[in-house]
């Protein structure tokens, strides 16, 4: 049984083009994420929401587009792709926000834009 | 704001050495420090962490000690493993941030 399972596993796409990443926890966890991790494995949150609504959005471009239409589900839809959008994208989720409360992560999604 | 300092990699050891993975953090409350690590083609799992100063973490003869005084989280493992081979992120989490701040990760590789 996955914990936190995101699809597809691997996104190849033109540039300019439209792409939707999906994720699902199945732990009763309130809070998810999502992760970008470049290429030289630098870890950097994007967004994070606890119990549907968004608490974190670090100044990412108005092209990615987080949806959570429940607490165990956060998709997230990325527009007019550019080369630079090309990393891993990781999906996370924890029982709560903040302390010392341990992140689950799933297995990636490694996008690359041409 | 929060922010978490590794060494760089990679780092490159013969089995059965010993391990150091230097970590120091800012951060301006009392927030709780984590391990992380990646293999490859994987997501990141939670190694060891712990919530305040002083406490020890550990997990699968990896250790690491909460230093208040040197901001520091140090990893250490007394024999490692080919098997270690992984990128290691230390990570901390402050209730007043509300998320997790990573680490740049380090990698190492374990030769037989």
């Amino acid at each position: 049984d996955t914990a936190v399972s995101q699809t597809p596993k691997y996104l190849v796409t033109q540039m300019g083009n439209d792409k939707s990443i999906k994720c699902e926890q199945n732990l009763g966890h309130d809070t998810m994420y999502w992760y970008k991790q470049d290429s030289k494995k630098f870890l950097k949150i994007m967004f994070s929401y606890n119990n549907k609504e968004l608490i974190i959005n670090e100044t990412v471009p108005n092209r990615f587009s987080p949806k959570s239409p429940d607490k165990a589900h956060l998709n997230l839809h990325i527009n007019s792709l550019e080369l630079g959008d090309s990393a891993v994208y990781f999906c996370a989720s924890s029982l709560k926000v903040g302390g010392d409360t341990e992140a689950f992560f799933g297995q990636g999604t490694r996008l690359t834009v041409v | 704001g929060n922010s978490v300092t590794q060494m760089e990699g990679p780092v490159t050891l013969s089995e059965e050495a010993f391990l150091t993975i230097n970590c120091t953090y800012t951060a301006t409350g009392y927030p709780s420090l984590f391990w992380y690590v990646q293999y490859p083609g994987e997501g990141l799992q939670l190694l060891l962490k712990a919530t305040k100063a002083d406490d020890k973490g550990s997990n699968k003869g990896f250790e690491a000690t909460y230093r208040k005084e040197t901001t520091s989280f140090h990893l250490e493992k007394g024999s490692v493993q080919v098997s270690d081979s992984a990128v290691y992120f230390c990570a901390l989490s402050d209730r007043g941030y509300q998320k997790v701040t990573f680490g740049t990760g380090t990698k190492l590789q374990v030769i037989p």
